[in-house]
């Protein structure tokens, strides 16, 4: 089974630019969630879809961050315009459902800097 | 909002030796997971709890639910040099695994 794929690995942009990323979640997963990780710290969840749909936006800072899922399958997030603070890994992961029994499966993520 | 406390932050033992983590909460959590994170890698699935007092092994790791359901923690018996790596806690609120919350990680470091 191929796992969740996300593009690209690295990017660097100075603040105020656009950037995006594209996550490629198992195949069947209904489910996928952006999360971003500073560094030293856990994964925090930015949004989460159920096909291509918006379970969970609530942590999303909506002013700069948009993410969409149109057909159900891929998904990008971008961020318009990045600050400083943006500096992070952004991962993607998948799961089957959305019940604590589908466990997620994560992407190794796009690590971002923004100078 | 919901914070996860682990600890230890970061732990250098011997190969060889067993290591113990935890992880507790002011809420009351559903599911506690565990996670490893390698270098360069997103976090991989170790072990999930569903009930309060469960133990669950997984090879040479070893996890509880806590009976209060606030708190976790993770053993990991004759440690070897590629248990290096970032241990995560996680819980879950809801049946909704999505909403996951993640604690501050534990780095462990092996010497040989």
């Amino acid at each position: 089974e191929a796992g969740v794929a996300q593009s690209p690995r690295y990017k660097i942009i100075e603040k105020r630019q656009s950037v995006a990323f594209w996550c490629n979640p198992i195949s069947g997963h209904a489910t996928l969630y952006w999360y971003q990780q500073i560094l030293g710290q856990g994964p925090k969840l930015l949004i989460q879809f159920q096909n291509n749909g918006v379970v969970d936006d609530s942590q999303l800072p909506k002013d700069r961050f948009s993410a969409e899922r149109l057909k159900g399958v891929d998904s990008t997030l971008k961020i318009q315009p990045a600050k400083l603070e943006d500096s992070a890994v952004y991962l993607c992961a998948s799961s089957l459902g959305d019940s604590t029994n589908s466990p997620l499966h994560f992407g190794n993520g796009t690590r971002l800097t923004v100078t | 909002g919901q914070q996860l406390n682990q600890s230890p932050q970061s732990m250098f033992i011997q190969e060889g030796e067993d290591v113990s983590m935890n992880c507790t909460s002011s809420s009351i959590f559903n599911t506690w997971l565990w996670y490893k994170q390698d270098p360069g890698e997103g976090p991989v699935l170790l072990i999930a709890l569903y009930k309060a007092g469960e133990l669950t092994s997984n090879g040479r790791l070893t996890a509880q639910f806590g009976i209060t359901r606030k708190d976790s923690f993770l053993n990991i018996s004759a440690s070897i040099p590629s248990d290096v790596g970032i241990y995560f806690c996680a819980g879950a609120l809801s049946s909704n695994t999505g909403k996951l919350i993640f604690g501050q990680g534990t780095t462990l470091q092996v010497k040989p």
